[in-house]
């Protein structure tokens, strides 16, 4: 059983630039989230893929975007980079039926995105 | 709100002394909580999880009790080891259930 894998394990981009993260979810697992987690603080929800469509989001700007691709792996597309999108971005995988069942959440090592 | 946090941010004890980190929860409809640990430059590794119908769960070394009443969850580890030694987050799963709210962590530092 393969867990959940994230590339690049570290990103450095200009101010404005846009950066595209990827994570292949756990094996068995149909639902993937990703949490943005500045230093020194817990991980916040930015949002939830469950069959292909987002199906949460958290208090994050539109310029945060996702994708789920149909063997279950996703992306999370970030525009217009600020500063203070510098932080660990980390992607967790579970089996949820309809969404909102999850349980069992796996997370990644997370890709560390500096922002200069 | 919903909002989950830790009462303690540090915690630091010594090889084989018993560990208790506290996390206090807002949400009284929360029916599912999970403690995570998570070591430097990785991500949170899952310990173990609770679910609204039980008052307690043991794992390997690990106790999680909830408190409904005072909306209170603890995490215990027995004979702490130098590999404890990480920061350790409490979450629970959001009102819509589709995602999970994260404390903000205690650190926990255990000495031989």
């Amino acid at each position: 059983e393969t867990g959940v894998t994230q590339s690049p394990t570290h990103l450095i981009k200009t101010r404005g630039q846009q950066v595209t993260l990827r994570c292949s979810s756990q094996s068995g697992h149909n639902t993937v989230s990703w949490y943005q987690q500045a230093l020194g603080q817990g991980p916040q929800f930015i949002f939830q893929y469950y069959r292909e469509e987002e199906n949460g989001r958290g208090n994050f700007p539109p310029r945060f975007s996702g994708l789920q691709f149909p063997n279950y792996s996703s992306e999370l597309n970030v525009n217009a980079l600020e500063l203070d999108d510098s932080a660990l971005y980390l992607c967790a995988s579970s089996l949820s039926s309809g969404g909102r069942g999850a349980y069992g959440y796996t997370f990644g090592s997370g890709t560390r995105l500096t922002v200069v | 709100g919903e909002s989950v946090g830790l009462h303690l941010p540090t915690l630091s004890v010594q090889e084989g002394d018993n560990s208790i980190i506290n996390c206090a929860y807002s949400n009284s409809a929360s029916d599912y909580f999970i403690w995570y640990k998570q070591e430097s430059g990785k991500g949170p590794q899952f310990i173990i999880d609770i679910r609204s119908n039980m008052d307690k769960r043991q794992g390997q070394r690990v106790t999680v009790l909830l408190n409904k009443t005072v909306k209170h969850l603890s995490l215990q580890i027995a004979a702490t080891q130098p590999g404890d030694s990480a920061v350790y987050f409490c979450a629970e799963k959001n009102q819509a259930g589709t995602a999970l709210i994260f404390g903000k962590g205690t650190t926990l530092s255990v000495s031989s």
